[in-house]
């Protein structure tokens, strides 16, 4: 079964407006990670947050996480065409080993 | 610096039929990884490597075997392909276990 579950499983925005995504998880964790892949590619790391982190910021991106609720979230402002893509939360959670769980992803389009 | 790259980009194979896809990475990780990706799902983990000569199973071994004779280098084997091993293959690296991982293109395996 998968560690994280995205939520909403599919998103449509307009141009500029701001794209939020949630990830909940099961287990306790050391990070908790999100990856964008665009249609036909490989995965790409966005930002990690660790387990004893509130929020982190890159950019346009903002992640939060809450421990206590076993979710996170992340936001893009200003969304543009090009932040078209799926969204992964990945989890390192802390009797994983070496791996990471990801989640089934939220695909985001942003309309121009 | 290639990154992670996968070979081949594309293959289809009939049921029964052999294959191993290569996976090779530039940046002198320890640790290397092979997921599939299934249509509008996340990414499983099959097998894993935390070194050269060593490796693990992942969420969904059966009908995979994979070996790392060379810290550079990942392959992932089927031996007798069925059609339910139809799926995007991606591999990825990482310097330490649970920290960002960085994905190769991905190889587009259809089996009939």
């Amino acid at each position: 079964s998968q560690q994280g579950e995205e939520d909403p499983q599919a998103l449509s925005i307009q141009e500029g407006e701001n794209a939020t995504m949630n990830c909940s998880y099961k287990t306790s964790i050391n990070n908790l990670q999100w990856y964008r892949q665009n249609s036909g590619r490989g995965l790409v790391h966005l930002i990690l947050i660790r387990s004893n982190e509130r929020e982190k910021h890159s950019g346009r991106l903002r992640v939060t996480l809450d421990t206590s609720k076993k979710s996170s979230s992340l936001l893009i402002t200003a969304s543009r065409a090009a932040d078209t893509a799926s969204y992964f939360c990945a989890t390192d959670f802390n009797n994983a080993g070496n791996m990471l769980t990801f989640g089934g992803g939220t695909r985001l389009m942003v309309k121009p | 610096n290639a990154g992670v790259t996968q070979t081949p980009k594309f293959r289809v194979l009939k049921t029964g039929q052999s294959m191993t896809l290569l996976c090779a990475q530039d940046m002198n990780h320890e640790y290397m990884y092979w997921y599939r990706q299934d249509p509008g799902m996340g990414l499983r983990l099959i097998h894993y490597s935390v070194g050269e000569g060593t490796t693990a199973k992942g969420e969904v071994p059966d009908g995979y075997n994979v070996s790392r004779l060379k810290k550079q280098n990942f392959l992932l084997g089927l031996e007798s392909a069925a059609p339910s091993q139809t799926s995007v293959y991606f591999c990825a690296s990482s310097g330490t276990s649970g920290r960002t991982q960085y994905f190769g293109p991905g190889t587009r395996l259809t089996v009939l």
